[in-house]
């Protein structure tokens, strides 16, 4: 009954590769989120979607790829991986209400580029 | 300057003890204010929000000042469970409420 998912749990890769990461959320939330946690624990907002239209897009590399087939899914491609992508990746989601702020996140998803 | 800042510790304190942390915010804007709590190699979850007049939750205390731009919260009768880093969140701006600016985070290590 896990409420948001993620696949997979660490993916080691080497540079110049291109990889994807998977979130699924079960609790019917209208909005999805991707962060990244860096080495010094800044977690920084990436992608946010509601009902599968791109909502924020902060400043990050177009090798970062957001899709999101369904308001329950918000998947992460990226290209051409680099040593500085590595990085814990958490996808989050929360219900689109004013009243509603909680983000629920997923367990992440830790990138190691070699 | 970072848009939230907060004193990274680590806090090492006996069980029992009383700590508090500190966090200050940079935009005037902000509307909205929590404490999230991270465990070790854990994904981030809400501890509670912080409200105007300052609100308690069991053992913890949030309290917000608008005019210093600056939160805090006070934990209780500390327990070895309480051991986390914990994450000062603000929304940016009046209806922004679906982007949270993270702070970096406060370590907390109760000791036995």
């Amino acid at each position: 009954d896990t409420a948001v998912s993620q696949t997979p749990k660490y993916l080691v890769t080497q540079m110049g590769n291109d990889k994807s990461i998977k979130c699924e959320q079960n609790l019917g939330h209208d909005t999805m989120y991707w962060y990244k946690q860096d080495s010094k624990k800044f977690l920084k907002i990436m992608f946010s979607y509601n009902n599968k239209e791109l909502i924020i897009n902060e400043t990050v590399p177009n090798r970062f790829s957001p899709k999101s087939p369904d308001k329950a899914h918000l998947n992460l491609h990226i290209n051409s991986l680099e040593l500085g992508d590595s990085a814990v990746y958490f996808c989050a989601s929360r219900q689109d209400s004013p009243s509603s702020y909680e983000q629920y996140f997923g367990p992440g998803t830790r990138l190691t580029v070699t | 300057r970072k848009e939230v800042e907060q004193d990274p510790g680590p806090f090492n304190v006996p069980e029992g003890a009383t700590v508090a942390f500190n966090c200050t915010y940079s935009n005037s804007a902000s509307q909205s204010f929590f404490w999230y709590r991270q465990d070790c190699r854990k994904e981030p979850k809400l501890l509670m929000s912080v409200y105007s007049s300052g609100n308690e939750d069991g053992r913890f205390t949030a309290q917000l000042n608008r005019a210093s731009q600056y939160i805090s919260l006070l934990i209780r009768d500390s327990k070895l469970s309480d051991s986390a880093t914990y994450l000062c969140v603000v929304t940016p701006r009046r209806g922004a409420t679906n982007k949270l600016i993270f702070g970096t985070g406060t370590l907390l290590a109760v000791q036995p």
